[in-house]
């Protein structure tokens, strides 16, 4: 079965500094993996996915995640935080052969100005 | 650009009662999917549909039923609330098993 650890429940940053969240995942072959963001009140909003190809993967509100096979990792980072990202965080595995999407527990993000 | 709606957006409901959540979708998506987001443990699968007519139990599934008679429908059913429903109720679509899911706003429930 294919599940998701996501360590990090909070991440405190300054606006203007890097981000990185972190996922890693359990799946017997290539997954599918995914970062949704949700903001306060809100559904959740996809950020990228990766299927297959380039291990580097850019999303929406400058995001990017890179897939490492050998570490089943699929981390998130972000260059520079606005204070618009505080949100909670989701990484997500989900496979060709199965309909369901498995979620991690999710990160919060709060951004100090 | 509707897109995914749920009603109602919040509701308290007392021990024993039944209540429908209503999910549709303007998209024209096959695949459309129900959880639950209970703090510090992310989204549990409830039910999920692959198209009109067809439904199948996700991780969690005791306590509710779904039907999915349009493409466009896909109500959940409590039908003896417990306390341990209470929670927030996604429903999401998809144009296949590993697309983009969208999601709605949610319903906040609480089981009194």
């Amino acid at each position: 079965a294919q599940s998701v650890t996501q360590p990090d429940i909070h991440i405190t940053v300054s606006e203007g500094a890097s981000l990185e969240l972190r996922c890693n995942y359990s799946y017997g072959a290539t997954p599918y993996l995914f970062w949704y963001v949700q903001s306060p009140g809100q559904g959740l909003q996809l950020l990228l996915k990766y299927f297959s190809g380039d291990t580097l993967v850019q999303g929406i509100k400058g995001f990017e995640a890179e897939f490492k096979r050998s570490q089943s990792s699929f981390n998130l980072r972000k260059p520079s935080v606005h204070w618009s990202d505080a949100a909670e965080y989701f990484c997500a595995v989900g496979s060709s052969n199965d309909y369901k999407l498995s979620f991690g527990a999710g990160t919060t993000v709060t951004v100090r100005a | 650009n509707a897109g995914v709606t749920q009603t109602p957006k919040f509701r308290i409901l007392k021990i024993g009662q039944s209540m429908t959540l209503q999910c549709t979708q303007d998209m024209n998506h096959n695949y459309m999917y129900w959880y639950r987001q209970d703090p510090g443990m992310g989204l549990k699968l409830i039910y999920y549909s692959v198209g009109a007519g067809i439904t199948d139990k996700g991780e969690v599934p005791n306590g509710y039923n779904v039907s999915r008679s349009t493409t466009e429908d896909f109500p959940l059913r409590l039908e003896l609330a417990a306390p341990s429903q209470t929670s927030v109720y996604f429903c999401a679509s998809s144009t296949t098993q590993i697309g983009e899911a969208f999601f709605g706003q949610g319903t906040r429930l609480t089981v009194v």
